[in-house]
């Protein structure tokens, strides 16, 4: 079955400065990778997705990119904020197959104004 | 519109006791989902309904666990008896499971238990 991979497990950043995450995952039919946000006492949120027909995605300041024949994913956060802390997680599906979500571990992010 | 509500938020019990979870979904939402997220960890994919009926429980301890989704609607997740290594956070979700985005699944807060 898929096994998704999440690093770093933490990452601290100055406030304005970028964050990435990297994911990787093992089974080659996944097609749909959505990267969810989660804050304290909360249940995730979904940030951005990308589908396996699409390099790169942008919403204002994040952005995922998606290398099939690697199989990795990435988010990208710019301009980062202290709201942007929290627990980011990637996952990973077959879309047409029941949408079953593999997660990876989670990194949790801080932002320090 | 209104957001995936569970209850309760926090439970605590003593191992070998049971408990049960509540989760309403999104209205018009045909899927539900019940995730477990262990501390630390992502969550980990419990059972999944489509409607009223099972699509996948292949990582429910159905020794333990068991879950039921009466008229394809509210759902509750029990568990009997408890032990210790099942103190995480019960996470339900659910997706329209149609067009659009039909895997976008929308989280509730969750209920921690905690097992002692």
């Amino acid at each position: 079955g898929e096994n998704v991979e999440q690093h770093p497990s933490t990452l601290s950043v100055q406030e304005g400065d970028s964050a990435v995450i990297k994911c990787t995952y093992s089974d080659s039919a996944s097609n749909y990778f959505p990267w969810y946000k989660q804050e304290l006492g909360k249940g995730p949120q979904l940030i951005i997705d990308i589908r396996s027909n699409v390099g790169e995605k942008k919403d204002q300041r994040i952005a995922v990119t998606l290398n099939k024949t690697a199989k990795h994913f990435s988010l990208h956060i710019t301009e980062t904020q202290p709201e942007d802390s929290a627990v980011y997680f990637c996952a990973a599906t077959t879309y047409n197959q029941g949408g079953k979500l593999i997660f990876g571990q989670g990194t949790e992010l801080s932002v320090k104004p | 519109e209104a957001g995936v509500a569970q209850s309760p938020r926090y439970k605590i019990i003593e191992k070998r006791q049971s408990v049960a979870f509540w989760c309403n979904p999104i209205s018009g939402h045909a899927t539900l989902y019940w995730y477990q997220q262990i501390l630390g960890q992502g969550p980990k994919l419990l059972i999944q309904f489509q409607n009223n009926g099972v699509v996948d429980d292949s990582q429910l301890p159905k020794d333990r666990f068991s879950a039921e989704r009466l008229k394809g609607v509210d759902s509750t997740l029990k568990i009997q008896p408890a032990k210790l290594e099942d103190s995480a956070v019960y996470l339900c979700a659910s997706s329209l499971g149609t067009s659009g985005n039909p895997y976008e699944q929308y989280f509730g807060p969750g209920t921690r238990l905690t097992v002692t």
